[in-house]
């Protein structure tokens, strides 16, 4: 069965520090989502591509974070300089199109703990 | 802005009684609605999707949901709890009018179920 693969499953990194985080979405999905999930909350999107495209950001912290999708298949987040409320879940999903009914399939998720 | 409620951190069933996990949602314009289900170690799955037609959906593992347009409510409920139906879950809703925005999907804080023997 076709999955949504992310890596690195844990990262622990001190506070200032780099780091990133990398998804490869479901082959031939064309649109792909990175959430972050604060413990007792629900996912909040961050960002999606549309193949190499952003389409929404809106939620993106654009001083600290970026993220990018050059061929359109795998992405990359990442995050300069970490803070501690950076510590969360970070999940990585993908639809086959963008339509408004289509389902997103999510990774295992990538838990980052700063201190 | 869109936005979905669940009301309850928790909710806690025996074995074998029924189940019901609530949901409200607020968008303008009709919704496209879903629970996702979130195990530990394991990314969200999606166990069910309300699009359009009838308003009782049938899901996996046995759950199902009801579309309540007047009461903006999509509560997930199962006849009969099982042990393993023990996980974390999510109700989420997309405006299906926000195309620009490339149709956000917008999730509830979660229902932590735990089922008991």
């Amino acid at each position: 069965e076709a999955e949504v693969a992310q890596s690195p499953r844990y990262k622990i990194t001190e506070k200032s520090q780099a780091v990133a985080f990398w998804c490869d979405p479901i082959s031939g999905h064309a649109t792909l989502y990175w959430y972050r999930q604060i413990l007792g909350q629900g996912p909040e999107l961050l960002v999606q591509f549309q193949d190499e495209s952003v389409v929404d950001d809106s939620q993106l912290p654009k001083d600290r974070f970026s993220a990018e999708r050059l061929k359109g298949v795998d992405s990359t987040l990442k995050i300069q300089p970490a803070e501690l409320g950076d510590s969360a879940m970070y999940l990585c999903a993908s639809s086959l199109y963008r339509g408004p009914n289509t389902e997103a399939f999510f990774g295992q998720g990538t838990r980052l703990t700063v201190v | 802005a869109q936005s979905v409620a669940q009301p309850e951190d928790q909710v806690n069933v025996a074995e074998g009684n029924p189940l019901t996990v609530k949901c409200t949602y607020s968008v303008s314009g009709n919704p496209y609605l879903f629970w996702y289900v979130q195990y530990p170690n394991r990314g969200l799955q999606v166990l069910l999707k309300y699009i359009t037609g009838d308003n009782l959906v049938k899901g996996s593992y046995g759950f199902e949901a009801e579309f309540n347009k007047s009461q903006t409510s999509f509560h997930l409920k199962k006849p009969s709890a099982l042990v393993s139906d023990s996980a974390l879950y999510f109700c989420a809703v997309r405006d299906p009018r926000v195309t620009g925005g490339g149709n956000k999907l917008t999730f509830g804080t979660g229902t932590q179920l735990k089922v008991e023997l």
